[in-house]
């Protein structure tokens, strides 16, 4: 079993619906989690950090934390075609870098 | 220009070729690392670097080897390709200062490289 589980889809919406992309994580000393959002012939970038439980918001944008549960959520409200992309969630127990492990990533197509 | 600059976007080469892929930056930072991105597994390091006398082996170095040429250089090398070697690289750069406790990646573009 992965230690981080994304489901790859491709998850088709219409414009302007609600988005929810999730990962699931073993590793309960998990402590920071982020979304990277990667377009087709790109490098990821990052879209979303958070520590530890709880929720934060940016704009469209909703990362959400449930620890109890393992279990992390991106929203994104009213979806445009520019969100089509490539979403990747990542975690570690510290902050550095060269501890992040990532999901697979799920991908995401906003229709017109 | 792009902060993090990868070359060659895309190669192909056969079995047994020595390969380097090549990686500058523009944004200052002392930590380099190198990624491989495969269908259904995900990003995975392979090296990384936190300034040019300090290079670490990742999740899978095995076939792989690097080179910190300077802070804003970071070269990865397949000395001897094989075809699961196909795949996608990124190079990505990281500050040691956190935002909020962690350190953010800035990933390159990534180059595409087959090894029939």
């Amino acid at each position: 079993q992965k230690e981080v589980e994304q489901d790859p889809g491709p998850l088709s919406v219409p414009e302007g619906a609600i988005v929810s992309l999730n990962c699931t994580y073993s590793n309960s000393a998990f402590q920071y989690f982020m979304w990277y959002r990667q377009y087709s012939r790109k490098g990821p970038e990052l879209l979303m950090y958070t520590y530890s439980s709880g929720n934060k918001e940016d704009g469209r944008f909703t990362a959400q934390v449930d620890k109890s549960s393992k279990y992390i959520s991106l929203f994104i409200r009213d979806s445009q075609p520019s969100d089509s992309a490539t979403y990747l969630c990542a975690m570690s127990m510290t902050g550095t870098a060269s501890k992040l492990t990532f999901g697979t990533g799920t991908r995401l197509q906003v229709t017109l | 220009d792009a902060d993090v600059t990868q070359t060659p976007r895309n190669r192909i080469t056969k079995t047994g070729k020595r390969i380097m892929l090549e990686c500058s930056q523009t944004k200052g930072h002392d930590r380099m690392y190198w990624y491989r991105q495969d269908p259904g597994l995900g990003l995975r390091l392979i090296y990384y670097s936190f300034d040019v006398k300090d290079i670490n082996k990742g999740e899978i170095s095995d076939g792989y080897s690097v080179s910190r040429q300077a802070q804003a250089k970071f070269s990865l090398s397949l000395e001897s390709a094989i075809p699961n070697q196909t795949a996608l690289y990124f190079c990505a750069t990281s500050s040691p200062t956190t935002v909020s406790g962690a350190n953010v990646l800035t990933f390159g573009a990534g180059s595409r490289l087959t090894v029939l």
